[in-house]
């Protein structure tokens, strides 16, 4: 089973600042590697898929890169919305196996 | 508009069963693989099993395989998630949603979660 490793656990920054979270993961997942954002109280809301398409709607503040084993989101300019917990996901091949990262929460500094 | 509408929130006793739902609309109901993930008090998402809605193909995780049954009625475009027999270690947040089209690979949009509560 693959298992995804995200860090940091909690990540203190102002509004404006640039947000870097990592994902990692214990082997190779393609580019089958999404990100997902959750405010209290919410659903999750789907950022980015194929590690570095956004979703219908998000931002452009948003982006994700990398691939196989190590990937990233990347928020350019914190908007007082956005701290949230956010989530990493991926799917093994066919078939599936879906797995979740622990959670980076992004709070306010 | 697209989305999925989960029943409401339930209280239940150790034992007792169970069974929630998820509707679909506004898309192709039988066209989307449907997803179900837990998220137990204060706690990460966790994936439990996807279904097929056009011919009910499921799919397990191996964590939940055995301990839920996951069923979908194509005629009414819903989708459940059910037990027989509930454990306090069952209460948590249960959402449904979508995956992505043809490469399943990602879950766009989601149910606005059904709370389930097992407590004695």
């Amino acid at each position: 089973e693959i298992v995804l490793t995200q860090s940091p656990a909690t990540l203190s920054l102002s509004p404006g600042e640039r947000a870097t979270l990592s994902c990692r993961a214990s082997q190779s997942v393609s580019s089958y590697l999404a990100w997902y954002q959750q405010k209290p109280g919410q659903a999750p809301r789907l950022l980015i898929y194929d590690a570095s398409n956004r979703a219908t709607g998000i931002p452009a503040r948003f982006s994700g890169s990398g691939s196989g084993t190590d990937f990233t989101l990347t928020i350019s300019s914190l908007e007082p919305e956005d701290f949230a917990v956010y989530y990493c996901q991926q799917r093994s091949n066919w078939p599936p196996l879906y797995t979740f990262g622990q959670g980076t929460k992004l709070e306010i500094k | 508009e697209v989305q999925l509408v989960q029943s409401g929130a339930e209280v239940k006793k150790p034992g007792e069963s169970l069974k929630i739902s998820c509707k679909g609309s506004g898309y192709s109901f039988t066209s989307y693989w449907i997803g179900w993930v837990r998220q137990m008090p204060g706690k990460g998402l966790e994936w439990m099993g996807i279904i097929y809605p056009g011919d009910s193909d499921t799919r397990y995780s191996p964590s939940f395989q055995g301990q839920v049954t996951i069923s979908a009625d194509k005629s009414i475009s819903t989708a459940y998630l059910q037990w027989s027999s509930l454990k306090a270690s069952d209460t948590a947040m249960y959402y449904c949603a979508r995956l992505r089209g043809v490469v399943r690979d990602a879950f766009d949009i989601w149910g606005q979660g059904t709370m389930v509560t097992v407590s004695s």
